[in-house]
């Protein structure tokens, strides 16, 4: 696609339960990164894919939190047990040459709500 | 470890007023990149502009300017002539090899 797509836009989800977080970045583009939006605030850094190499995940606030990329495009999200502390806007971008400047196209986010 | 200090919580200008917005970054990288970015309502944020360490040329572009100055840790966002149609909030951030530092955001409102 043109730009970077997020499924779903919203999701609302029960305390305890599994949410799975989608992002399809643009075509080419070899890095990832996953961000957390809370409200009122920047962007918190979660996890950073790029390539084959081992992604970064120095970000993931818990280990209920977990992302993967498969065949170098598209990249799943996964938060385990869910909490209201969750409750987020969880923005996905790409780039063509991180390291280097390269501006990032984000996504328009998935708003989530753990009631 | 880098960090963006976005002192300006809120700003509200009234049309046509200029406003700087402010911040200040701290980084060890001797090669890093700061950039800004856009949040308008609809919430996908958007580039605007991109300075690398070693190019501290300031630059203006239409209606927006930057000022980057090292010697402060300084980044400086001005819109000229400010819009309605520029309440956003602004991030400034901070990259170096890999991840990107945002900044907390201004969110700035122009009244008309």
């Amino acid at each position: 696609g043109a730009g970077v797509s997020q499924s779903p836009s919203n999701k609302v989800t029960e305390k305890g339960k599994d949410v799975e977080l989608r992002c399809d970045p643009i075509s080419g583009h070899t890095a990832l990164y996953w961000y957390r939006q809370s409200l009122g605030q920047g962007l918190e850094f979660l996890i950073y894919f790029q390539g084959n190499s081992a992604p970064d995940k120095s970000g993931l606030p818990s280990d209920r939190f977990s992302a993967e990329r498969t065949g170098g495009s598209v990249s799943t999200l996964t938060i385990q047990r869910t909490q209201q502390e969750d409750s987020a806007v969880y923005l996905c971008a790409s780039s063509t040459r991180p390291g280097r400047g390269e501006k990032l196209f984000f996504g328009s986010g998935t708003q989530l709500s753990v009631l | 470890a880098q960090k963006v200090t976005q002192a300006q919580t809120e700003i509200s200008v009234v049309e046509k007023e200029d406003v700087t917005l402010d911040c200040v970054y701290e980084t060890r990288d001797t090669t890093y990149y700061l950039f800004w970015y856009k949040q308008p309502p609809s919430g996908e944020l958007v580039f605007l502009i991109r300075r690398n360490s070693f190019d501290e040329q300031n630059e203006i572009s239409g209606r927006y300017s930057w000022n980057f100055q090292k010697s402060t840790s300084s980044f400086n966002f001005t819109i000229t002539a400010s819009q309605v149609v520029d309440s956003a909030v602004y991030f400034c951030v901070s990259g170096g090899a890999r991840q990107l530092t945002f900044g907390s955001g201004t969110q700035l409102t122009v009244l008309p």
